[in-house]
């Protein structure tokens, strides 16, 4: 039972590469989210799945989109990354319900130069 | 915008003394609450949890809950070296389920 995985765990861009951060979670879990994590700025939501087959909005999706592949994947696109882009990147999962602790990733430490 | 307050810190407690560390809320309608501990370079863990005014106990760890004054705080007493982290505070919003989250407070034990 290994939780919640991501993938890569560090990745250096250069300014308008893209990449794709992969996320798998073998908990059953129905919801999922992809999270940025700044200096003094706490977790800021940039999209999430409520449940397989929707996806929503977060506080900052600009620059990004995903995709949820199937109950177990949420992966987290950037089609041309700017140096704002800059963070860790952390994906979570929890059954969706009302008092539900969202488990998290590892995360993913990104540089774009 | 709903939002979620914390001081920043650091908060340093000598070993052995009891931490507090606090949290408040904008949104009066927010029903449960929740601590995370986040290790340097680490993702975050959750402490625990609490959705009915007053206090809820788990070890050395106390949460408490004053839904009139919205805020939430976390008592650590008999602080370990091992306590030093950083303490997210979340706030679930009752429309969706989705958290939002303070800026952490970084709390450092001294020996």
């Amino acid at each position: 039972n290994a939780g919640v995985t991501q993938t890569p765990k560090f990745q250096v861009l250069k300014t308008g590469q893209s990449m794709t951060l992969q996320c798998a979670q073998d908990m059953n879990h129905n919801s999922m989210y992809w999270y940025r994590q700044d200096p003094g700025m706490g977790l800021r939501l940039i999209y999430y799945s409520a449940s397989e087959g929707t996806t929503d909005k977060g506080e900052v999706p600009n620059g990004y989109n995903v995709s949820r592949l199937n109950k177990r994947e949420f992966s987290l696109r950037l089609e041309s990354a700017a140096p704002s882009q800059t963070s860790v990147y952390f994906c979570a999962s929890s059954e969706g319900s009302q008092n539900n602790e969202q488990f998290f990733g590892p995360g993913t430490r990104l540089t774009v130069l | 915008q709903k939002e979620v307050e914390q001081n920043s810190g650091p908060l340093s407690v000598p070993e052995g003394a009891i931490a507090s560390l606090n949290c408040t809320y904008s949104d009066r309608g927010s029903q449960s609450f929740f601590w995370y501990r986040q290790y340097s370079g680490k993702s975050p863990e959750l402490i625990m949890f609490i959705y009915s005014n007053g206090d809820k106990e788990d070890g050395r760890f106390t949460a408490q809950l004053n839904k009139a004054s919205q805020y939430v705080s976390l008592l650590i007493r008999d602080s370990q070296p091992s306590d030093s982290a950083t303490y997210l505070c979340a706030v679930e919003m009752d429309s969706n389920y989705q958290l939002i989250w303070g800026a952490g407070t970084k709390l450092i034990i001294k020996p």
